[in-house]
């Protein structure tokens, strides 16, 4: 039990869907992350928000709209995804004050298949 | 762009033996994270070394920072079946900017 809960696991969906990945902290960070894990690639961060603001966009395509309402959710909505977007996608969270040098908790992730 | 570079990207031994895995980098961190990751479920952080020449041992884990703070390294001893999964180094940056950079990460693989 890491303290961040992502939703669902697994997801298969087609080009043309909509679907939203969920993630939650229940460590009282201020700071949350999306990852994205592809075989034979390093883990790309996507997004950073840091007390509900966003503070980073990695040049992530626009088919990937985050939301973050308050400091312990994180959502990331999907749609007219493409067949290379099929990755894990890890959320993640941290305390904040100390840049990068804060320990990073991770949730295990949603496995995302795109058909 | 800061760039980890990790060696080997694959490691397969038997268990028992020792084994060193590298976190190389041109640039510097103020601070190096250590991460395993199992089958299933995301990373988790085994170490965090902020001071060049740092090292910390985590039982038969060993990890040192380079003494320029560019470079990581993490040796097993005696590994065990247990130590099988995917090691990531992170590098971080004092202020301003909470992210890390990511290796490209050590596949681990211990053999009963």
């Amino acid at each position: 039990e890491t303290g961040v809960t992502q939703t669902p696991r697994h997801l298969v969906m087609g080009m043309t869907n909509k679907k939203s990945l969920k993630c939650e902290q229940h460590l009282g960070h201020n700071a949350m992350y999306w990852y994205k894990q592809s075989a034979k690639k390093p883990l790309e961060l996507m997004f950073v928000y840091n007390f509900k603001e966003q503070t980073e966009n990695n040049s992530v395509p626009s088919r990937f709209s985050p939301e973050c309402p308050n400091s312990s959710h994180l959502f990331l909505h999907l749609h007219t995804l493409q067949p290379e977007d099929s990755a894990l996608y890890l959320c993640a969270s941290s305390q904040t004050g100390q840049g990068g040098n804060q320990p990073q908790h991770f949730g295990d992730g949603t496995r995302l298949s795109i058909l | 762009t800061q760039l980890l570079e990790q060696s080997p990207q694959f490691l397969s031994i038997q268990e028992g033996e020792n084994l060193t895995v590298y976190c190389n980098s041109s640039s510097v961190f103020s601070s190096l994270q250590w991460y395993r990751q199992e089958p299933g479920e995301g990373p988790v952080l085994l170490v965090t070394v902020v001071t060049g020449g740092e090292v910390k041992k985590l039982k038969r884990l060993t990890f040192q920072f380079g003494d320029a703070r560019k470079d990581s390294s993490l040796h097993i001893t005696a590994a065990q079946t247990g130590d099988t999964g995917l090691y990531l180094c992170a590098g971080g940056r004092s202020f301003g900017n909470e992210k890390l950079t990511f290796g490209t990460g050590t596949r681990l693989t211990i053999i009963p």
